[in-house]
This record gives structure tokens, C-alpha cells and sequence, in this order.
């Protein structure tokens, strides 16, 4: 299994610009998240779904929008990339609560955005 | 508001010593904690779940305790080595039965000299 993966590794913007990240997993996981990691700020969440079709603003929505079409992927847009979208992305998925899990996440290996 | 606090500034330890971190929180009545690794360029690894009727649970090397008179985690690595070196992250649920949405704590680098 290769578990979550994330496209593009690395991407350069230019303010205004967009650009789509995907995310994938193969464990069938209902929940699937989009977080940024910037220095000292910690892991937020930026956007998350609970299950195909179905999206929700996590702390950090704004100049995101995020897409889940097949259980498998889930999909970060910036429309309009500005330098303060500078950072490096986590998509991450899990099982529900309540099921036999130990409600961990699964985290991809990232995506690092510069926006100049 | 909810807030996370691990000590930001890296912790430096010499192989074979027990290695302590910390993850102090407030306004939160979790109803379990998490810790994760992650090393450089690379996204965080699930370690070890304790709930809030555990006060301790250990896997291999690795011991975790749960105060929550205290407010307080700490995750500890006995024996440690250079391999143990990274940055390890505690989370927490967003609200007592938040499910799966977590709130993570900015870190704490550990740095493992042989």
C-alpha cells in the first residue's frame, strides 16, 4: 500500500496565480484533512471531509477551497495564491471515530509552496 | 481558547539517556491525547494514543502519562538514540467528543548526541 500521497512535492507560485494539490490514499478511509505547517505555528487544519461529496472549513479556510469527487482523493485549490499561502501542505486521512481505530492520522510526506 | 504548549526551544540529550518531553494545554477537557513524530521533510507518524482514564501506556522505548489534574502530558523515550532524533508533536481532540479533529502543538525538537 502506499498509504497518502501528495502531488505536486514542490511548486512555485506567483501571487494570484492558482494551483491544485491532490491527495490520495489507498485505505479507504472516510476522513481525509488539508493541513499547513508553518515555522513556530504548528500543524492547521485548513479544510477536512468526513466522507465522499462531503467538505468543512477547519481553522484556516480562507483562499482555500477543497473538492472530494471519490473517497480517495481530496483536492486543495488556491485560487489566488498570495505570499502569505506560503507553506508547506499536509493532507492526512483517517477512519471514523468509533471505528476500530485509535483515531490516529495518516499524513502524507507534504508539499512545499513558495508564492512570491 | 484552546491552546497547546510544548517547549519550542530543542531538547539536547546524550544516547543512552531518558529523554522527557512536555505538553502542557488549557481550556480542554480531552477526552484522550496523541503524540506523533516527524522528521525533517517529511509529514508526522502516529506513536501512541492515551485516553483520559489511562494514566500511563508504554510501547517498546516509549512512555506516555496523563495528568489531567495537571493539564499535562509527558512522552518519554528511555535508551535513547541518535535514530530518535526528530521533532514530536502532541495533539489533542478539538473538543471532548470532537472525533477526529485535532488540534497539534507546535513541537518539540529532540537532538539524540552519540
Amino acid at each position: 500500500n502506499a498509504g497518502v500521497t501528495q502531488t505536486p512535492k514542490f511548486r512555485v507560485l506567483k501571487t494570484g496565480q492558482s494551483m491544485t494539490l491532490l491527495c490520495a490514499q489507498d485505505m479507504n478511509h472516510e476522513y481525509m484533512y488539508w493541513y499547513r505547517q508553518d515555522p513556530g505555528m504548528g500543524l492547521r487544519l485548513i479544510h477536512y471531509s468526513v466522507g465522499e461529496g462531503t467538505t468543512a472549513k477547519g481553522e484556516v479556510p480562507d483562499g482555500y477551497n477543497v473538492s472530494r469527487l471519490k473517497k480517495q482523493n481530496f483536492l486543495l485549490g488556491l485560487e489566488s495564491a498570495a505570499p502569505s499561502q506560503t507553506s508547506v501542505y499536509f493532507c492526512a486521512s483517517s477512519y471514523p471515530p468509533g471505528s476500530a481505530s485509535s483515531y490516529e492520522q495518516y499524513f502524507g510526506p507534504g508539499t512545499r509552496l513558495t508564492v512570491t | 481558547s484552546q491552546k497547546i504548549e510544548q517547549n519550542s526551544e530543542a531538547l539536547n540529550i546524550q544516547e543512552g539517556k531518558t529523554a522527557t518531553l512536555t505538553c502542557n494545554y488549557t481550556n480542554y477537557s480531552p477526552a484522550y491525547l496523541q503524540w506523533y513524530r516527524q522528521d525533517p521533510g517529511r509529514g508526522p507518524v502516529f506513536l501512541l494514543l492515551i485516553r483520559e482514564n489511562e494514566k500511563e501506556k508504554r510501547k517498546e522505548r516509549l512512555k506516555v502519562t496523563f495528568d489531567t489534574t495537571l493539564k499535562q502530558s509527558l512522552f518519554h523515550i528511555t535508551a535513547s538514540q541518535p535514530a530518535d532524533s526528530a521533532t514530536y508533536l502532541c495533539a489533542l481532540p478539538k473538543g471532548y467528543n470532537a472525533g477526529n479533529m485535532l488540534t497539534f502543538g507546535g513541537g518539540t525538537r529532540l537532538m539524540v548526541k552519540p
